[in-house]
C-alpha cells in the first residue's frame, strides 16, 4: 500500500528565507504527483503537478522536483513571504496499491513565515 | 472564470438528519471527487465518479450516498447512518488521470 510522508509536520522561518519541504513516497511506480497548497478554512490550490517521466517542474518562485528512484519531491521555495504561510501537501497518483483512485496524500506541512 | 464551487461553506444538522452537500464545476471535466478532511488525518477519499451516470466507492464510503446525473454535478447525502459526519468536505474534479486535480472551497458540517 502506498504511503507518502510528509516532513516536517510543521515549519517556521524568517521572511525571506528560501526553503525546502520534502515529500516521501514508499511505492516508485507512480504516474505523477502534485503539489497543492491549503490556506486555514479553504480548499485545495494545486500549485505543481510532476508526471513521472519529468524531474522537476517550475512556477515563479517554486520549484517542485521528482526522484521516482529514491521516492522523493521537494518543493523549493525562494525567497519566502508572509503570504506563503499556509499548509502544504503533496499527493501521489500511483500505478497501484494508493487510495480508491490511486491517489495517496501525505498529511501536509504547516508553513509559518515570520514578518 | 471556471472553477469548482460547493456550497454552503457552512452547514449545521441535527444528528439523525440527512444533509445533502453542493458542488458543482463549469471544467467540463469527466472525473469528479468528494473527500472528508479531519484534523491530522489527512485527506480521505470517499465517492468517486470517472463520468455521468457512473460511480464508485472510496475509502471510507459507508454513510454516505452520491449521485451524477450531469457532468458538471456531483452532490453529496450524509446519511444518518454515518457515525462521525463532522468534517470539512472537499469536493475535486480533474480532467484526464494525468492531468491536475482541482478543488472546490469546502463545505464545513457540524452535526450536533
Amino acid at each position: 500500500k502506498q504511503e507518502v510522508t510528509q516532513i516536517p509536520a510543521a515549519l517556521s522561518v524568517p521572511e525571506g528565507e528560501n526553503l525546502v519541504l520534502n515529500c516521501s513516497f514508499t511505492d516508485s511506480a507512480i504516474y505523477n504527483l502534485q503539489w497543492f497548497r491549503q490556506d486555514p478554512g479553504k480548499g485545495l490550490t494545486s500549485l505543481l503537478l510532476i508526471q513521472s517521466s519529468q524531474r522537476e517542474q517550475t512556477s515563479g518562485r517554486l520549484n517542485a522536483s521528482l526522484d521516482k528512484s529514491s521516492g522523493r519531491s521537494t518543493l523549493y521555495i525562494a525567497a519566502s513571504q508572509p503570504g506563503d504561510s499556509a499548509t502544504y501537501l503533496c499527493a501521489v497518483r500511483g500505478q497501484s496499491g494508493g487510495g480508491a483512485d490511486g491517489l495517496t496524500f501525505g498529511k501536509g506541512t504547516h508553513l509559518i513565515i515570520q514578518p | 472564470d471556471g472553477g469548482i464551487t460547493q456550497s454552503p461553506k457552512y452547514l449545521f444538522r441535527k444528528e439523525g438528519q440527512n444533509v445533502t452537500l453542493s458542488c458543482e464545476q463549469n471544467l467540463n471535466h469527466d472525473a469528479m471527487y468528494w473527500y472528508r478532511q479531519d484534523p491530522g488525518q489527512g485527506l480521505r477519499l470517499i465517492y468517486y465518479s470517472q463520468i455521468v451516470n457512473d460511480f464508485q466507492k472510496g475509502d471510507i464510503a459507508e454513510g454516505y450516498s452520491v449521485s451524477r446525473e450531469k457532468k458538471e454535478s456531483f452532490p453529496l447525502t450524509v446519511t444518518s447512518a454515518q457515525k462521525n459526519p463532522t468534517a470539512f468536505y472537499l469536493c475535486a474534479s480533474r480532467e484526464t488521470y494525468n492531468s491536475p486535480l482541482h478543488f472546490g472551497n469546502g463545505t464545513r458540517l457540524t452535526v450536533t
